[in-house]
């Protein structure tokens, strides 16, 4: 089925672990993106990259980081992680990136908690 | 600096209408995205305006007046299946997306 997929489902944490949270997408989308999603606040961007081999920073890229070493992966990396960290994470594709109408699509969530 | 507004929380009958309103301000403006999302999963795309009027999808449509800057998602003859969180999003000047922080649409029998 095509989609994107996350892993894991759901994590516990305890800080200052470093934890790479997995996203994968087989729609041959050239845009991904790294959101966090906490009660009461909109989807948070992290960071996002717009082609294979390029990354940019969003809203809230402190203590994050990214790699897009190819078209269909994009992971997160928490270098020590924090307890203001326990979120959800989504990662999304999206196919024209700069282009009005282009439709991110996003993958399940991790649930994570960092103790 | 840029806002997306909406309700936090709406309540309406199964059977009848319910129009959520979102009021955004964004450097620039590329379009308006409304997002459905059920509890515990991810957010599924339901419609996207650019132009003014109203877009009808089945039992939802979205309007948009950009010289307002404002949209609502009308949602019409209401499911229970229906009962989520509605999250509106708009596209700045970057063609990233500013997203408001979704209102929970309770359906009542």
């Amino acid at each position: 089925i095509a989609g994107i997929t996350q892993a894991p489902t759901s994590q516990i944490l305890a800080a200052g672990r470093r934890m790479t949270l997995r996203c994968t997408q087989d729609m041959r989308h050239n845009a991904m993106y790294w959101y966090r999603q906490d009660l009461g606040l909109g989807l948070r961007l992290i960071h996002y990259s717009n082609t294979a081999g390029t990354t940019g920073k969003g809203e809230v890229p402190d203590g994050y980081s990214v790699s897009r070493a190819n078209t269909d992966d994009f992971p997160l990396t928490l270098a020590s992680a924090v307890p203001s960290q326990t979120s959800v994470y989504f990662c999304a594709s999206s196919d024209s990136p700069g282009l009005a109408a282009d439709t991110q699509y996003f993958g399940p969530g991790t649930r994570l908690t960092v103790l | 600096g840029q806002n997306i507004d909406q309700p936090t929380e709406m309540t309406a009958t199964e059977g009848a209408i319910v129009q959520i309103n979102c009021t955004y301000q964004t450097s620039g403006f590329n379009g308006l995205f409304w997002y459905q999302q059920h509890a515990g999963e991810a957010p599924t795309f339901l419609s996207y305006n650019v132009l003014d009027g109203l877009e009808e999808k089945g039992r939802f449509s979205s309007f948009l007046s950009r010289s307002k800057g404002y949209s609502y998602l009308l949602l019409k003859e209401l499911q229970m299946k229906d009962s989520a969180s509605y999250l509106c999003a708009a596209m700045d000047s970057n063609y990233q997306l500013i997203w408001g922080a979704g209102t929970k649409l309770i359906i009542k029998p």
